[in-house]
This record gives C-alpha cells, structure tokens and sequence, in this order.
C-alpha cells in the first residue's frame, strides 16, 4: 500500500498562534485527501476532503477560515490551524487515495500529528 | 445519519486463543463496511471490506468479517490471535451514495503472552 507522511507527529503551540500539519503522500500520486480529527476516546472525525488544485470540501460544522486547507500537488496537502485555542488540541490524521471523490476506494493514512494548544 | 458502535473500547485475549471484536452500524440504507488496524505509532491500515456479494469477507493477517443485515452488525474475528496483533482496530461505515466514512470509537486488542 501507499505510504503517507504527517510532519510534525506532536506539536504544543501557544493559544492564538498558527499551526501548520504536512501530509504527504511518498510513494503514489495521490488525487484526493481527507482531513479526519480524532479526541480522545472518540472515532475519526472526518474534517474535509480536497482535491489537487480544486478548493477543500468541508464537513458540517467545520470552520473553513479556521482550518485552511491546501492541496497545492498530488503529494503534498497542508492543514493549518490559524489562531489556535485550546479546544483545537486534538490528534489530526490524513488520508489519501488515488481515486477524485472515491471515498470507499482503498484510503491510505498518515500516522497522525497530536496538537496541544497552551 | 449513520452512526456505528463499538461496544468493547479495550480486549485482552491470551496468545493463540480466538478473538472476536464487536461491531454494529445503523443506517437507513444499503452501506459498504470496512475494519482499520492502527499499530503504535502507524496510520490507519485497511483490514478488509465488505461492499457486495459474500457476507463473510477474509482480510490480511488471518482475520475476517462477516456481514450480518438483519443483525446490523460486522463483526471482526481470528481464530488464533498472536503477539502481533496487538493494535487499535476501528471499524467504519460508509453509505451508499454518501460514501464518506463514518468511524467506531475503536477496539484495543492486547495479545497476553
């Protein structure tokens, strides 16, 4: 299967500062990728999805101005978490699949970033 | 609205004893089912999926499925569990024609040697 890259794996910021998360995809072009948060004890909520060169697709309830997506190649999307606040402190993890819009084809994921804000 | 639970948050099982891991979904439509294993420190991996045909689905590392409507339930099983095994199992749901995955609170199998 695919392999998928998160950077940083754990970051702690303070509140009200930026934080950026990388996915990237090392070994297949990857068309479209999913943004899911996870708290504690709790499932994999899934944030948005975004396509290569097209804008995100977010979820109910999600704050595109404050979870800026960016899927500017096929191996790389970035989720930034602009002004962040304590309850935004949660484990991010991407996912990626060869297929637009494919949701059941074969998801590969990222090992996740944990996000600690002070 | 689909939702899906997993009932057991943690199971200890002995090495080379059978195991089953406890999944139900409810959906008003026909649904597509899948079983994620994360290992520490790993991403999510795809176990096996169910989206038409035989109910009961075998997957990687000895494990399989079987989809049961009238139950809802998709139940995960192994009949000989091993040190390896030891990770954080999700189960997830997607329905058709919204197919975005809707994931279970997750299942911590611990292999006891």
């Amino acid at each position: 299967g695919a392999v998928v890259s998160q950077h940083p794996s754990w970051v702690i910021c303070k509140s009200g500062t930026s934080v950026k998360i990388e996915c990237r995809s090392l070994d297949f072009q990857a068309t479209t990728m999913f943004w899911y948060r996870q708290f504690p004890k709790q499932s994999l909520m899934l944030m948005a999805t975004s396509n290569e060169g097209s804008k995100a697709t977010y979820e109910q309830g999600v704050e595109k101005d404050k979870f800026l997506i960016n899927h500017a190649s096929l191996t790389l999307s970035t989720l930034t978490v602009t002004s962040a606040h304590p309850e935004d402190s949660s484990f991010y993890i991407c996912s990626v699949t060869e297929e637009a819009g494919a949701y059941t084809d074969t998801q590969y994921f990222g090992p996740g970033t944990r996000l600690t804000v002070l | 609205a689909q939702s899906v639970t997993q009932l057991d948050s943690q199971v200890p099982v002995f090495e080379e004893a059978p195991v089953e891991l406890r999944c139900n979904y409810s959906s008003s439509v026909s649904v597509y089912l899948f079983w994620y294993v994360q290992y520490p420190n790993q991403g999510l991996q795809l176990l096996l999926k169910y989206l038409s045909g035989s109910t009961l689905v075998k997957g990687i590392n000895g494990f399989e499925a079987e989809f049961n409507k009238s139950q809802t339930s998709f139940h995960l099983r192994k009949p000989s569990v091993h040190i390896s095994d030891t990770a954080e199992y999700f189960c997830a749901v997607a329905d058709f024609g919204n197919e975005k995955l809707t994931f279970g609170t997750g299942t911590r199998l611990t292999i006891i040697p």
